[in-house]
């Protein structure tokens, strides 16, 4: 499996307060993705990136921004975190186009 | 948008039934992948399945592509507690290149 790794694992913040999550991969992958997880909505995806400095949105992405300088690392941020954004984030990468994704272990965000 | 309905969202059976979970959409996917969760951990692949009509096997897990690439299902024989766990399809869009992800199916085995 590719070495994914999410940091920080849990958090605990509040409302109107910037938050960071960070994506590390070991792999060389090209493609990387971040997606929340909700109850009955399975994972939505909120922004990917198909290589250093090159990202675009996905179907939920108000609210969130990223940053990938490295190939290494993806970094997803709440400007402002509000209620609405409490879930699980997953991250997720892949190297060639068209191919299976492997996911980090995904980070709780609870936003009170 | 492309949508992927899963269903049933909630199974809970005895050790040893069978079961099969669906997922169905209006949209043509070119291809559909199987994951499955346990808590606290990310999803992982069990299967691709690329060509209308395929039907994949693994151990007691099929995995069936519609003909039409619109649908696919998961069918588990003799189901076991080991089995428990999220099991989420998500289609290729043919469109975006992106994943589109069902709701997921929550599998309890009960011993």
């Amino acid at each position: 499996d590719a070495g994914i790794t999410q940091s920080p694992r849990h958090k605990v913040t509040e409302t109107g307060t910037p938050v960071t999550l960070r994506c590390h991969q070991t792999e060389n992958h090209r493609y990387m993705y971040w997606y929340r997880q909700d109850p009955g909505h399975g994972l939505r995806l909120i922004h990917y990136s198909y290589g250093v400095k090159d990202t675009d949105k996905g179907e939920v992405s108000d609210g969130y921004s990223v940053s990938r300088s490295k190939t290494e690392d993806f970094l997803l941020t709440l400007e402002s975190a509000t209620s609405s954004q409490t879930s699980v984030y997953f991250c997720a990468s892949h190297s060639q186009h068209i191919q299976p994704q492997h996911f980090g272990d995904g980070t709780r965000l609870s936003i009170l | 948008t492309q949508l992927l309905e899963q269903s049933p969202q909630f199974l809970s059976i005895q050790e040893g039934e069978n079961l099969t979970v669906y997922c169905n959409s209006s949209s043509v996917f070119s291809s559909l992948q199987w994951y499955r969760q346990e808590p606290g951990e990310g999803p992982v692949l069990l299967v691709t399945v690329v060509t209308g009509g395929e039907v994949k096997k693994l151990k007691r897990l099929t995995f069936q592509f519609g003909d039409a690439r619109k649908d696919s299902s998961l069918h588990i024989t003799a189901a076991q507690p080991g089995d428990t766990g999220l099991y989420l399809c998500a289609g290729l869009s043919s469109n975006t290149g992106k994943l589109i992800f069902g709701q997921g199916t929550t599998l309890q085995v009960k011993p």
